[in-house]
C-alpha cells in the first residue's frame, strides 16, 4: 500500500528554517517523480517544488534561492529545506507522488500535510 | 506561467443535479490537465488525469473533457459525499499551476 507521511512542521518565526520529512513506503521514491504542494489557510494550493527521477529539481519563483528539495533514497524519504523563513510561506505543505503509469504524471497520492506556521 | 481560471466560485446544486465545472487555461496545454477534490482537513484527492481518464477507484458519474485551453469537469448526478471543492491542474510545463477551486455545495 502506498503511503506518504510528513513531519517536520511547526511554529517558527520569520526568519527562521524548518526541514520537512515526507516518508514514503509502497514504492520508491527516486524511482518517481515527487513534489511539494502547499496551501494557505483558506486558500488554493501552490506548486512549491518537484524532484524528478533524474534528480532534476524545480521550484515555485516565490521560494527560489529559499527552499531546497532533496530525497535520501537509503530511507526512502523526500526533504524540503525551508530557509528564510517569511510570513507568506505558512501554509500546510502536502508532499505529492505523481505517476506515470497510474496517473499521467499528476498526483495521485498525498501525504496528510504538515502545518508550518510563520510568525513572530 | 499558465494561468487556469475556474468558474463558477460556488455552484449550488441539489443531490441528484447535474454539475459542470470549467477550467480555462491562459495558453494550451495540450490535454495535460487533471482534476482534485478536496474536502475540510483532507489532501487532494486526483479524480481526472490528462483531460479525460478517471483515476483508480473514481466513479463513473465523474467525466472530464476538452483540450487546448477549455476543460470541463461533469459530475453526472451529484452525491451527498461529492459536496467540495475541485480544483483543476495542469503539467505543460513548470511551474505546474492549479486553479483557483470551485466549491460545490449543497442548495
Amino acid at each position: 500500500e502506498v503511503q506518504l507521511v510528513e513531519s517536520g512542521g511547526g511554529f517558527i518565526q520569520p526568519g527562521g528554517s524548518l526541514r520537512l520529512s515526507c516518508a514514503a513506503s509502497g514504492f520508491t521514491v527516486s524511482s518517481n517523480y515527487m513534489s511539494w504542494v502547499r496551501q494557505a489557510p483558506g486558500k488554493g494550493l501552490e506548486s512549491v517544488s518537484v524532484i524528478y527521477s533524474s534528480g532534476d529539481a524545480y521550484y515555485a519563483d516565490s521560494v527560489k534561492g529559499r527552499f531546497t528539495i532533496s530525497r535520501d533514497n537509503s530511507e526512502n524519504t523526500l526533504f524540503l529545506q525551508m530557509n528564510s523563513l517569511r510570513a507568506e510561506d505558512t501554509a500546510v505543505y502536502y508532499c505529492a507522488r505523481a505517476s506515470a503509469a497510474a496517473a499521467g504524471y499528476f498526483f495521485d497520492y498525498w501525504g496528510q500535510g504538515a502545518l508550518v506556521t510563520v510568525s513572530s | 506561467e499558465i494561468v487556469l481560471t475556474q468558474s463558477p466560485a460556488t455552484l449550488s446544486l441539489s443531490p441528484g443535479e447535474r454539475a459542470t465545472l470549467s477550467c480555462r487555461a491562459s495558453q494550451s496545454v495540450s490535454r495535460y490537465l487533471a482534476w482534485y477534490q478536496q474536502k475540510p482537513g483532507q489532501a487532494p484527492r486526483l479524480l481526472i488525469y490528462d483531460t479525460s481518464n478517471r483515476a483508480t477507484g473514481i466513479p463513473a458519474r465523474f467525466s472530464g473533457s476538452g483540450s487546448g485551453t477549455d476543460f470541463t469537469l461533469t459530475i453526472s448526478s451529484l452525491e451527498r459525499e461529492d459536496f467540495a471543492v475541485y480544483y483543476c491542474q495542469h503539467r505543460s510545463n513548470w511551474p505546474l499551476t492549479f486553479g483557483g477551486g470551485t466549491k460545490v455545495e449543497i442548495k
